[in-house]
């Protein structure tokens, strides 16, 4: 595809249910990033995976949170037992891997609600 | 470690005045800087980069931003704020571009007719 494509782009869920984003990044680039943006805040790193190399899981909240890569491209967010606290917009972004600078491209985010 | 901080969490200015929004970083190597923009219900948008090279950078839609290595800084600068221009800005740093951005808290431009 053109952009970074995250599903869905809203998800309301209950207190204790789990819940799975996912992101397609874009083709070919080797990087792709989780952030969450919760209200008032700014981008909260979550987890980095960079080509085959052991991602880095140094920013996910708790073990609650996981998220996986399959075949170098999608990648799937799960939180499970949900909380409030976790009501947020989550974001993908994906980068390409050179010698050069690379940028990072942003996907709309999913924006998830724990009621 | 990389770490960013952007000094004033609301910044507003009249149409057509200066616009200046502050970014100091902390970095134990040469640093990448980045400017992204997150208009109203949209995804962000990169508005500029510093990679090596010139210090001063010219991005999208009139914004340009100067490294200064002495001061550990990447302010984000325009000359004559738009309306358009109301968004909320985020200065990112990277160890290099392969490395994960790590993002300031932001800074949410309001622009006064």
């Amino acid at each position: 595809g053109a952009g970074v494509s995250q599903s869905p782009s809203n998800k309301v869920t209950e207190k204790g249910k789990d819940v799975e984003l996912r992101c397609d990044p874009i083709s070919g680039h080797t990087a792709l990033y989780w952030y969450r943006q919760s209200l008032g805040q700014g981008l909260e790193f979550l987890i980095y995976f960079q080509g085959n190399s052991a991602p880095d899981k140094s920013g996910l909240p708790s073990d609650r949170f996981s998220a996986e890569r399959t075949g170098g491209s999608v990648s799937t967010l799960t939180i499970q037992r949900t909380q409030q606290e976790d009501s947020a917009v989550y974001l993908c972004a994906s980068s390409s891997f050179g010698t050069g600078p690379t940028e990072a491209f942003f996907g709309q985010g999913t924006r998830l609600t724990v009621v | 470690a990389q770490s960013v901080t952007q000094l004033g969490s609301h910044v507003s200015v009249s149409e057509g005045a200066l616009v200046l929004l502050r970014c100091n970083y902390s970095s134990s190597v040469p640093p990448y800087l980045f400017w992204y923009v997150q208009y109203p219900n949209q995804g962000l948008q990169l508005l500029l980069k510093y990679t090596t090279g010139a210090t001063l950078v010219k991005g999208i839609n009139g914004f340009e931003a100067e490294f200064k290595k002495s001061e550990t800084s990447f302010h984000l600068t325009k000359p004559s704020a738009h309306m358009s221009d109301a968004a909320e800005y985020f200065c990112a740093v990277s160890a290099s571009g392969n490395e994960k951005l790590t993002f300031g808290t932001g800074t949410r431009l309001t622009i006064i007719p």
